[in-house]
């Protein structure tokens, strides 16, 4: 049964701290896409790449955030410095050109 | 532009009762919806599609959707519902023309279901 994973499934860190969240899509799915959800702003799209290359990370504030695919089995989501307003869960999903979009089980970062 | 509205933060329904969950969409070509459903500590499943076709979609668990055109809907439905089917649903719009893939997703659904 394959699936889109991430690790760390937690994190706790204090303001000012690089955290590093990252996720193995699902083998053979060439886009992958990185969420934020939060209880004030529900889910927002942060990021997403299609073969490795970035198409858009409008949604990502770009001054602490960086989104990489250093291979087609890895996506990692960085932020540096962190703040607690970063405290949220943290979903990759994947997908084939015209599919669903399949979610991982999210990181849930704090920051505090 | 494209876009999602749930037009309800919180449905309510008694075990047995069938249930409704709103979703209109906007999109600048031909629709491509989703709805996807978020059980606690969990990521979003993916429920049911609709790309062409019957307008009645049959999905996981028992839940169905039903796409108008006219009225730019897609209302997720069940039948019967079960205490198990309290979760935050979600519906998502592509569109079928857009070549990046992206989904806008609605701000959710929390559906309660009383025993």
């Amino acid at each position: 049964d394959a699936r889109v994973t991430q690790t760390p499934r937690h994190k706790v860190t204090e303001m000012g701290q690089e955290v590093t969240m990252r996720c193995q899509p699902i083998l053979g799915h060439n886009t992958v896409f990185w969420y934020r959800q939060t209880m004030m702003q529900g889910l927002e799209l942060l990021a997403y790449f299609r073969n490795r290359a970035p198409l858009d990370d409008s949604g990502m504030p770009k001054d602490r955030f960086s989104a990489e695919m250093p291979d087609a089995t890895l996506a990692t989501l960085k932020i540096q410095p962190s703040e607690p307003r970063d405290s949220a869960v943290y979903f990759c999903a994947s997908q084939t050109p015209g599919s669903e979009q399949y979610f991982g089980p999210g990181t849930r970062l704090t920051v505090t | 532009a494209q876009s999602v509205a749930q037009p309800e933060d919180q449905v309510n329904v008694a075990e047995g009762n069938p249930l409704t969950v709103k979703c209109t969409y906007s999109v600048s070509g031909n629709p491509y919806l989703f709805w996807y459903v978020q059980y606690p500590n969990r990521g979003l499943q993916f429920l049911l599609k609709y790309i062409t076709g019957d307008n009645l979609v049959k999905g996981s668990y028992g839940f169905e959707a039903e796409f108008n055109k006219s009225q730019t809907s897609f209302h997720l439905k069940k039948p019967s519902a079960l205490v198990s089917d309290s979760a935050l649903y979600f519906c998502a719009v592509r569109d079928l023309n857009d070549n990046f893939n992206k989904f806008y997703f609605g701000s959710g659904t929390k559906l309660n279901v009383k025993p």
